[in-house]
């Protein structure tokens, strides 16, 4: 799996979008991204996935950049609920979903 | 996507006890499991693969004879900390790989297992 750079914390302004950057530049053709993020004492949720398209759902949004070397995942609305630990995890789609968890990004939501 | 569960939520032994924790997939069958164990302030670490109908899958550095797994059926795995020692203190997390509709597997985690070890 490639590895992966993500700032070690950031903080995001209550009901601002909330833009959490993420480098593989050594990642490989086959490889998706994909962001979960995990809040104190519980264990990870998935947010979203893609593999060089961008991608949206209820939770957040995910655009990867055209060399797909980086990626950025976008939470519109950010609240209090979203201060978490985001992680940015680049794999291929086989191994039944095993991943390797880097140190990942903490966002810290202020009001 | 999959709903896990797991039991118990927390645990409190003896040094020297033997303490196991279930994993259950609630809503879809799971011929593989994973057990992850996180140290306070640090990232998931990847255990073991556990297999339905054979032997789990340790990563390098992860006794399997102190960290039994058990696949017992499609929707439950077990994880047993034999003899735990204080060391073993940690958060035990198992998440299931998940099929969907864009033929990727993604995973989704139970809510984890604190154990301490007295």
């Amino acid at each position: 799996d490639a590895k992966t750079t993500q700032p070690p914390s950031m903080d995001c302004a209550e009901g601002r979008a909330a833009n959490l950057p993420c480098n593989h530049s050594t990642i490989s053709g086959n490889e998706y991204v994909y962001w979960y993020r995990q809040i104190h004492s519980q264990g990870p949720q998935y947010i979203i996935h893609g593999l060089k398209n961008n991608e949206t759902n209820e939770m957040a949004s995910l655009i990867i950049t055209e060399d797909r070397k980086s990626s950025t995942l976008i939470l519109p609305h950010a609240t209090l609920r979203d201060t978490a630990v985001y992680y940015c995890i680049v794999r291929v789609n086989t191994n039944a979903g095993k991943s390797t968890f880097g140190d990942g990004t903490t966002l810290t939501v202020k009001p | 996507g999959a709903v896990v569960s797991q039991h118990p939520s927390w645990v409190i032994c003896k040094s020297g006890t033997s303490v196991k924790i279930e994993c259950r997939s609630l809503d879809f069958q799971a011929t593989t499991m994973f057990w992850y164990r996180q140290f306070p302030k640090q990232s998931l670490m990847l255990m073991a693969t556990s297999n339905e109908g054979s032997k789990a899958t340790y990563e390098q550095g992860v006794e399997k004879d102190k960290f039994l797994i058990n696949h017992a059926s499609l929707t439950l795995s077990t994880l047993t900390v034999t003899s735990a020692h204080p060391e073993d203190s940690s958060f035990y997390i198992c998440s299931v790989p998940w099929r969907g509709s864009k033929y990727t597997d993604t995973q989704y985690f139970g809510p984890g297992t604190r154990l301490t070890v007295l």
